[in-house]
C-alpha cells in the first residue's frame, strides 16, 4: 500500500512565526505536491515538484515556499505564518506518466492564532 | 477563478436512494476527470476516473456520466449506502506532463441517511 505520511496532524503557531510542514512518501513516486483544503473552495494546489530540487508553483503560491531535497520528502514553509493560512493541508504524491491517480496524506491542520 | 464547478455542496439521501454529483470545467484542454471520495480525519482517496473518450464508465455502484460537448460530468451513486457518507470532489488535469495536477470542484458533503 502506498503510504504517504504528514509529521503533524494539528499545529498551533502564532501570527509571524516560521512553520515547516513535513511529508513523506514511501513508493517512489515522482511527483509530490501540496494542496489547502477550505470548506467552500475545495482543494487548491499551492505547489507541486516533479523531481527531486524541482519545484513549479501552483494556483495559490503566494506566501509559502517547498523543498525537495530526497525523492521521498516534500516539505512545506510559511515563511511568515498569518492567520489567513489557517487552513486544512494536504500533501499528496502520483506515480507520474498517464497515471494521474494521488495518493493523499491525512493532512495537517494549522491554526495560525 | 474557478475552472471546475461542483454543485450541489451538500447532498441528503435516503438509504437505497441514488446520488448524483455535477460538475462542470472550463478548460478544454482536460483530459482526465476523477473523483475523489474523503472521510473525516482522512485524506481524499480516488473512487472512479474518466477519460473524454468515453462518455460512461460503471464501477459497481458508482457511475461517471461525461458530456464533452456540455462540458459536464456527474457521479451517480446507485443505491447508496450510509457508508458512502462522505465529502466527495470532482477534479480535472490536462495530459502529457500535467498529469496528476489536479483543479478540483469545491466539494460535495453526502449524507445516506439509514
Amino acid at each position: 500500500d502506498v503510504k504517504v505520511t504528514q509529521s503533524s496532524r494539528y499545529l498551533v503557531k502564532r501570527t509571524g512565526e516560521k512553520v515547516f510542514l513535513e511529508c513523506v512518501q514511501d513508493m517512489d513516486h515522482e511527483n509530490m505536491f501540496w494542496y489547502r483544503q477550505d470548506p467552500g473552495l475545495g482543494l487548491r494546489l499551492i505547489y507541486f515538484s516533479y523531481d527531486v530540487k524541482m519545484k513549479e508553483k501552483g494556483d495559490i503560491p503566494e506566501g509559502y515556499s517547498v523543498s525537495r531535497e530526497k525523492k521521498e520528502r516534500f516539505s512545506l514553509i510559511l515563511e511568515s505564518a498569518s492567520t489567513n493560512q489557517t487552513s486544512m493541508y494536504l500533501c499528496a504524491s502520483s506515480q507520474g506518466g498517464r497515471s494521474g491517480e494521488l495518493f493523499f496524506g491525512e493532512g495537517s491542520r494549522l491554526t495560525v492564532l | 477563478q474557478q475552472q471546475v464547478k461542483q454543485s450541489p455542496q451538500s447532498l441528503i439521501v435516503q438509504k437505497g436512494g441514488i446520488s448524483i454529483i455535477n460538475c462542470a470545467y472550463e478548460n478544454t484542454a482536460f483530459d482526465y476527470f476523477p473523483w475523489y471520495q474523503q472521510f473525516p480525519g482522512k485524506g481524499p482517496a480516488l473512487l472512479i476516473a474518466i477519460r473524454p473518450d468515453v462518455s460512461e464508465k460503471k464501477e459497481g455502484r458508482f457511475t461517471i456520466s461525461f458530456n464533452k460537448s456540455a462540458k459536464q460530468f456527474s457521479l451517480h451513486i446507485m443505491d447508496s449506502q450510509p457508508g458512502d457518507s462522505a465529502t466527495y470532489f470532482c477534479a480535472a488535469c490536462r495530459g502529457g506532463t500535467s498529469y496528476g495536477k489536479l483543479t478540483f470542484g469545491q466539494g460535495t458533503i453526502l449524507t445516506v441517511h439509514p
